[in-house]
C-alpha cells in the first residue's frame, strides 16, 4: 500500500499558487519525500524532493513539517501547462528501491 | 537530467501475438528497472523490478510467464507481452534508477491496444 494520502483533487486558478499536501505519518528517518507529475498519456516527470529541509527549484517549492509527518507541494505560480496528477511518494535512500504510487491529486488550473 | 527512452510509443496488436517494448537509459547505467502498468484513470501499478544480469522480480498477481522481463544491459530492459489479449491493453511505463540514487527516471510510456 502507499505511504502517503492525499486529496484526490484539487483547483486552481492560473497566475495563482497552487498548494498541494501530502501526509506521510509513518515515513522513517531514511525515507525521502519526492514529487512527480504525469500529464495525461505520459511517463511521470520529476519536480522536487527532500529529506528534511525545506527545498525549492524552478519548478516548486517543497516544504516539509518538522516532523516530517507531512509536506506540501507550492507552485508558485500555476499555468494551465500545469494541469496533471501529482504524486508525492516516499523513497528510500540508496538506489534500485521501488515506488509504490498512491491515488495521487488531480490539479485542475482554469483561466 | 537522466534520461529514459521508451520505444515504442505505442502500438495496436492482434489477439494472440506478442509485443517487445524496449527501456533504454541514455546517459547513465541503469542498475535497476521497474515496469509499471496503469488502466484508465487509475494510477502507475509495479509489475516488475529487474536488476541487470538477473532474474526479474514480479508483484503479487503478475503473472511472469506473460509479461517476459529482460535486462541484459546496464543501459537497456524489455517487457514482451506474450499472446496479448484485449485486457492486457494498457498503459506500460518504464522507469530507472542508477546507482545509490533513489531517484527513478521515468519514460514516456507506450499505449499498448490489443484488438
Amino acid at each position: 500500500d502507499a505511504k502517503t494520502t492525499q486529496p484526490p483533487s484539487m483547483d486552481c486558478a492560473e497566475g495563482r499558487a497552487a498548494n498541494l499536501p501530502c501526509n506521510h505519518s509513518t515515513i522513517s528517518g531514511n525515507e525521502y519525500v519526492y514529487w512527480y507529475r504525469q500529464i495525461h498519456s505520459q511517463g511521470p516527470q520529476y519536480i522536487i524532493h527532500g529529506l528534511k529541509n525545506n527545498e525549492t527549484n524552478e519548478m516548486a517549492s517543497l516544504i516539509i513539517t518538522e516532523d516530517r509527518k507531512s509536506s506540501t507541494l507550492i507552485l508558485p505560480h500555476a499555468t494551465l501547462r500545469d494541469t496533471a496528477v501529482y504524486y508525492c511518494i516516499v523513497i528510500l535512500t540508496g538506489g534500485g528501491n521501488k515506488l509504490t504510487f498512491g491515488t495521487g491529486t488531480q490539479l485542475k488550473v482554469e483561466l | 537530467g537522466a534520461v529514459v527512452s521508451q520505444h515504442p510509443s505505442w502500438v495496436i496488436c492482434k489477439s494472440g501475438t506478442s509485443v517487445k517494448i524496449e527501456c533504454r537509459s541514455l546517459d547513465f547505467q541503469a542498475t535497476t528497472m521497474f515496469w509499471y502498468r496503469q488502466f484508465p484513470k487509475q494510477s502507475l501499478m509495479l509489475m516488475a523490478t529487474s536488476n541487470e544480469g538477473s532474474k526479474a522480480t514480479y508483484e503479487q498477481g503478475v503473472e511472469k510467464d506473460k509479461f517476459l522481463i529482460n535486462h541484459a544491459s546496464l543501459t537497456l530492459s524489455t517487457l514482451t507481452v506474450t499472446s496479448a489479449h484485449p485486457e492486457d491493453s494498457s498503459f506500460y511505463i518504464c522507469s530507472a534508477s542508477e546507482g545509490n540514487n533513489p531517484e527513478a527516471f521515468f519514460g514516456q510510456g507506450t499505449r499498448l491496444t490489443v484488438v
